[in-house]
């Protein structure tokens, strides 16, 4: 069992849904990652939060908009999104936001069909 | 631009067979190269960070080590319970955002 928790671990949606993956950590983390992973190829960053603001945004689509509510949460809001859209979602959280290690929840698979 | 290579891409062991895992890296400013197991349909589980080289970690049977140029990681004795993909990242963790560039990733599989 990972201390980060991903809900909901499947999703299936249309193009046209709004839908939301969560993600929560209780380990006292201040910085939060969601990362897409396609089938056989590693992980990419999407966004990072350090102390709930966010530091990074790996030039994501307007389409995916993430919201860290507090220091423990972490939401990725979907909205029309596209077939190639299709991951694993990973969230992933760190002591900060240096070269700590970060700890994985085990991700949501999304399906846009 | 940075770029993180791991091989082999796929690796077959009889159990009990050691062998090494190697991940080269270029990245600009590196601040931890990290070890992670993935399990298929799991999130990747934290193994090794290592930062400066000649560094060494060990956890049961994998031992990582790093140079100014690549890291191994080395398994010794395995058993099918080592099946996994393993990847390694290169961290430049530096207030902002600790980016990890990670490579493709070895996919072992231990038979008995």
């Amino acid at each position: 069992d990972t201390e980060v928790t991903q809900t909901p671990k499947h999703l299936v949606m249309g193009m046209t849904n709004k839908k939301s993956l969560k993600c929560e950590q209780h380990m006292g983390h201040r910085a939060m990652y969601w990362y897409k992973q396609k089938a056989k190829k590693p992980p990419e960053l999407m966004f990072v939060y350090s102390y709930e603001k966010l530091s990074i945004n790996e030039s994501v689509p307007s389409r995916f908009s993430p919201e860290c509510p507090n220091s423990s949460l972490l939401n990725l809001h979907l909205h029309a999104l596209q077939p190639e859209d299709s991951a694993l979602y990973l969230c992933a959280s760190s002591q900060d936001a240096s070269n700590q290690p970060q700890h994985f929840g085990d991700g949501t698979r999304l399906s846009i069909l | 631009e940075d770029q993180v290579t791991q091989s082999p891409e796929a690796l077959r062991l009889q159990e009990g067979e050691s062998s090494s895992l190697n991940c080269s890296y270029t990245v600009s400013g590196l601040r931890g190269l990290f070890w992670y197991r993935q399990d298929p349909g799991k999130g990747p589980e934290f193994l090794f960070t290592l930062y400066s080289a000649g560094e060494e970690k060990e956890k049961e049977r994998l031992k990582a080590t790093l140079t100014k140029k690549e890291s191994f990681l080395h398994i010794t004795a395995p058993k099918p319970e080592d099946s996994a993909t393993y990847l390694c990242a290169g961290g430049t963790g530096a207030g902002g955002g600790n980016k990890l560039t990670f490579g493709t990733g070895t996919q072992l599989k231990v038979e008995l």
